[in-house]
């Protein structure tokens, strides 16, 4: 049963602090998404992945994000220094590039609260 | 700018009857649209897609429409369950770019 696993499921730390969120995207994929969903906001894309190369991070706030793929069984997302704005669930998916469309497959999801 | 607008936020439908929820979009470039489903405290699952070069795409109790000319995309679900009960994104991309996603649209199947 292939699945994206994120871990840890929740994390409430306070602000100023380093958090780090890990994903498994499914054997296979070649491209990994992080999104953060906040009430206001939606499904807000991060940034994404193709084949472990950054494609595209222009929804991150540069000076405190970073997104990484160490190798193709792990994706990162780091907030340093985290605040309180940044709480919200936080999303991975994978996905396989197809010629027609290209349905993505969620992880569970990470909650985040920054006191 | 919203690309993908689900303008309603919620949505109770009885059970046993047919659930619409709508989604608009403003560019004409996408190709590929889909809907996600949503439980609490679960990440988003894949329902259903349509191209578009087709106008309709049906899998079981859903049936998903596209309207190029109104830019307009509805899931319909009959007949409606419980089950159903969770908030519904419409998503769409250009090629393979990611998915936009709309705001979602929370649906309640009253017993």
């Amino acid at each position: 049963d292939a699945r994206v696993t994120q871990t840890p499921r929740h994390k409430v730390t306070e602000m100023g602090q380093e958090v780090t969120m890990r994903c498994q995207p499914i054997l296979g994929h070649n491209t990994v998404f992080w999104y953060r969903q906040t009430m206001m906001q939606g499904l807000e894309l991060l940034a994404y992945f193709r084949n472990r190369a950054p494609l595209d991070d222009s929804g991150m706030p540069k000076d405190r994000f970073s997104a990484e793929m160490p190798d193709a069984t792990l994706a990162t997302l780091k907030i340093q220094p985290s605040e309180p704005r940044d709480s919200a669930v936080y999303f991975c998916a994978s996905g396989l590039v197809r010629l027609e469309g290209n349905e993505q497959f969620f992880g569970p999801g990470t909650r985040l609260t920054v006191l | 700018d919203q690309q993908v607008k689900q303008n309603s936020p919620s949505l109770s439908v009885q059970e046993g009857r047919i659930s619409i929820l709508n989604c608009d979009y403003t560019n004409s470039m996408f190709d590929y649209f889909l809907w996600y489903k949503k439980y609490p405290a679960e990440g988003p699952t894949f329902l259903i897609s349509i191209s578009s070069i087709k106008d309709k795409n049906e899998d079981g109790r859903f049936t998903v429409f596209l309207n190029k000319s109104a830019k307009h995309l509805s899931l319909h679900i009959v007949p409606s369950q419980p089950g159903d009960s969770a908030v519904y994104f419409c998503a769409a991309s250009v090629g393979n770019t990611p998915l936009v996603f709309g705001k979602g649209t929370r649906l309640s199947v009253i017993a």
